[in-house]
């Protein structure tokens, strides 16, 4: 079982619709939780943190962990075509030399038409 | 405020040429990663540092690649001898040691080995 997994999609939404971007993770004991956007050629850029259970919004971006299942997602509202992109869940492991370590899930590829 | 800074952005050399990454880290951050990436294996952790000290080394594929941090503002990673399999997109990352561990990315590293 991989550490972190994302459906790999592409994920494809109509424009000013909600984009759902989910992630598992296998380590319990993880402590913090990140979503980076990636465009084509570019870096991953961080979009948001969470680290509590529940819902953290910032804009149009909610993210929303369950420790419990394990899970952690992304909310994009009114997705624009801007919003098209690669995005990357990543998981802070805690415990020995992985301490502080993220580790990052293949990606889901999302498009926003028009 | 300056990002994470990383240079040269691209590099095309010959297979068996040394090749010299560099990365300056945002000021105030104490940790420092290297990451690869490719289409076939993702986004992979190379190596990282906490305080300038190599922490876990576990990704670096093999002796070819080697890394140094001789202080709080600067690190290289260095192939040699390079292959063609080298070929990728190189990360360099940063964060400060308090949660949620928030990883910011440098523009990245093009390597192309011929």
């Amino acid at each position: 079982q991989k550490e972190v997994e994302q459906n790999s999609g592409p994920l494809s939404v109509p424009e000013g619709a909600i984009a759902s971007l989910n992630c598992t993770y296998s380590d319990r004991v993880s402590q913090s939780f990140f979503w980076y956007r990636q465009y084509s050629g570019k870096s991953p850029e961080l979009i948001m943190s969470i680290y509590s259970n529940g819902d953290k919004e910032d804009g149009r971006f909610t993210a929303q962990l369950n420790k419990a299942s394990q899970y952690v997602s992304l909310l994009i509202r009114d997705s624009q075509p801007s919003d098209s992109a690669t995005y990357l869940c990543a998981v802070t492991l805690t415990g020995g030399t992985s301490y502080g370590k993220l580790t990052f899930g293949q990606g889901t590829i999302l498009t926003v038409h028009p | 405020d300056a990002g994470v800074i990383q240079s040269p952005r691209h590099e095309v050399t010959e297979m068996g040429q040394e090749v010299t990454l560099r990365c300056k880290p945002i000021s105030g951050h104490n940790s420092l990663f290297w990451y690869r990436q490719t289409m076939m294996r993702g986004l992979e952790l190379l190596i990282y540092f906490n305080n300038n000290v190599p922490i876990d080394d576990s990704g670096m594929p093999e002796d070819r690649f080697s890394a140094k941090m001789p202080n709080a503002s600067f690190s290289t990673l260095k192939i040699q001898p390079s292959e063609p399999r080298d070929s990728a997109v190189y990360f360099c990352a940063s964060r400060h040691g308090a949660l949620p561990y928030e990883q910011y990315f440098g523009p990245g590293t093009r390597l192309t080995v011929t």
